[in-house]
């Protein structure tokens, strides 16, 4: 089944220990991103990759690492997590980057992070 | 940066009726506008696109207008069904790499 996995689905940390959501899509897709979703304030875009070890600062990058090193997966890092990351985080992919035309996004199921 | 503004927040319609959800973007660069629908517990999903070399575009019950002019876009919902019942998000890029989404409508079709 073509899909978006992310793991893990629900995570509660403390601030400051390190973390990793990862994200991994099965459909050959170029173009990969990841997204947080606050109450009131919609979806906001944090990281972006155009391809394998190309990626870019999306609206609100800071606090947030990632790395593309293989087409499939696109891990978020956080490095020293703060209350205010506390977020509903969605990683979403699309076959293309650019305009290609082929920019629909297919999300995954979200990962419902707490940092206390 | 870009700014999209979605209204309204909530919209409550009876079965059968039509829902307008509304959003307007402040860079004249953007260029693609996709509408996403996201259901309880779920990541969201698209449902129709619109780039600014068209005006409208329909898939059977969905719509979408742009005006580039005026700098807004519209969701058009006809016949609406309990099963249309969903947050809807519009969006907006330039690049088609950075994207830009409104705030949401939670739509509620009451049976």
């Amino acid at each position: 089944e073509a899909q978006v996995t992310q793991n893990p689905r629900y995570l509660i940390t403390v601030t400051g220990k390190k973390l990793t959501v990862t994200c991994s899509q099965n459909m050959n897709h170029e173009y990969m991103s990841w997204y947080r979703q606050d109450p009131g304030l919609g979806l906001r875009q944090i990281y972006y990759s155009m391809n394998v070890e190309v990626t870019d600062k999306g609206d609100v990058p800071e606090g947030y690492k990632v790395s593309r090193k293989e087409k499939r997966n696109f891990p978020l890092i956080l490095e020293s997590p703060s209350p205010n990351q506390t977020s509903l985080y969605f990683c979403a992919s699309s076959p293309r980057s650019g305009t290609s035309g082929y920019n629909e996004q297919f999300f995954g199921p979200g990962t419902r992070l707490t940092v206390l | 940066g870009e700014n999209v503004e979605q209204h309204p927040s909530t919209l409550s319609v009876q079965e059968g009726d039509s829902a307008v959800i509304k959003c307007t973007y402040s860079d004249s660069a953007s260029n693609y506008f996709p509408w996403y629908k996201q259901e309880l517990g779920k990541g969201p999903q698209l449902i129709i696109d619109i780039r600014s070399n068209v005006g409208e575009k329909k898939d059977q019950r969905i719509a979408v207008t742009l005006n580039k002019t005026a700098k807004h876009f519209s969701l058009h919902i006809t016949e609406t069904q309990p099963e249309d019942s969903a947050v809807y998000f519009c969006a907006a890029s330039s690049t088609g790499n950075q994207f830009y989404f409104g705030t949401g409508t939670s739509l509620t079709v009451i049976p």
